[in-house]
């Protein structure tokens, strides 16, 4: 098993462009999750998906922000205009809901806004 | 919201020693209480899990002790080791699927 496809896994952008992460979760899996990870805040929950579904988004910091999960396997993280507050590690996970509910993290984005 | 509230926040610990890091929630609706484990460069991955139904799970050196009525949960490392160095985060979960992670703990294990 692939595990949790996650790109780029580092950005390096200027302040006011457009930056989209992506990310391929588990086949199979019908939820998928948006952390972000700071030193200074942790690990937050940005929005999460069931079954292709924007369940909560109330973690999204602004209307900057924005997620989307076409279909099973894909979903976008897209930030416009990037600001360098967004730097941070942007990480995608996935699970099946209904199980044991294990998390399947990937390894990660490491965005940096200059 | 705080729903979670781990500590200690670091912790240094001697190779062999015992790791203790403790989980305290508030929600009475969580279903599942994992603890995850990170290395550096890494994402965080299941270490160990258990469900409110059992008040301790043992894998290896690892165990967790749930108290529900005190709503608190917690990790213990026996015989740490290096290779245990890294942060680990509770994560309970509610019944519509949402993992609350705590602040995370940093673990030095000291050869």
């Amino acid at each position: 098993d692939a595990g949790v496809i996650q790109s780029p896994r580092h950005e390096v952008t200027e302040m006011g462009q457009e930056v989209t992460l992506r990310c391929k979760p588990i086949s199979g899996h019908n939820s998928l999750f948006w952390y972000r990870q700071t030193m200074m805040r942790g690990l937050e929950l940005l929005i999460y998906f069931n079954n292709n579904v924007p369940i909560d988004d109330s973690g999204m910091p602004e209307d900057r922000f924005s997620a989307k999960m076409p279909n099973a396997s894909f979903s976008t993280l897209k930030i416009q205009p990037s600001e360098p507050r967004d730097s941070a590690v942007y990480f995608c996970a996935s699970s099946l809901w209904g199980t044991t509910g294990e998390l399947f993290f990937g390894e990660g984005s490491r965005l940096t806004v200059l | 919201q705080q729903q979670v509230k781990q500590s200690p926040q670091s912790l240094i610990v001697q190779k062999g020693g015992i790791s203790i890091i403790n989980c305290a929630y508030e929600n009475t609706a969580f279903d599942y209480f994992p603890w995850y484990q990170q290395f550096p460069g890494k994402g965080p991955a299941l270490l160990i899990a258990i469900r409110p139904d059992v008040s301790e799970k043992k894998e290896g050196r690892f165990t967790i002790s749930f108290n529900k009525s005190a709503k608190q949960f917690s990790l213990h490392i026996m015989d740490s080791q290096p290779g245990d160095s890294a942060t680990y985060f509770c994560a309970p979960r509610d019944t519509g699927n949402q993992f609350y992670f705590g602040t995370g703990t940093s673990l030095t294990v000291i050869p």
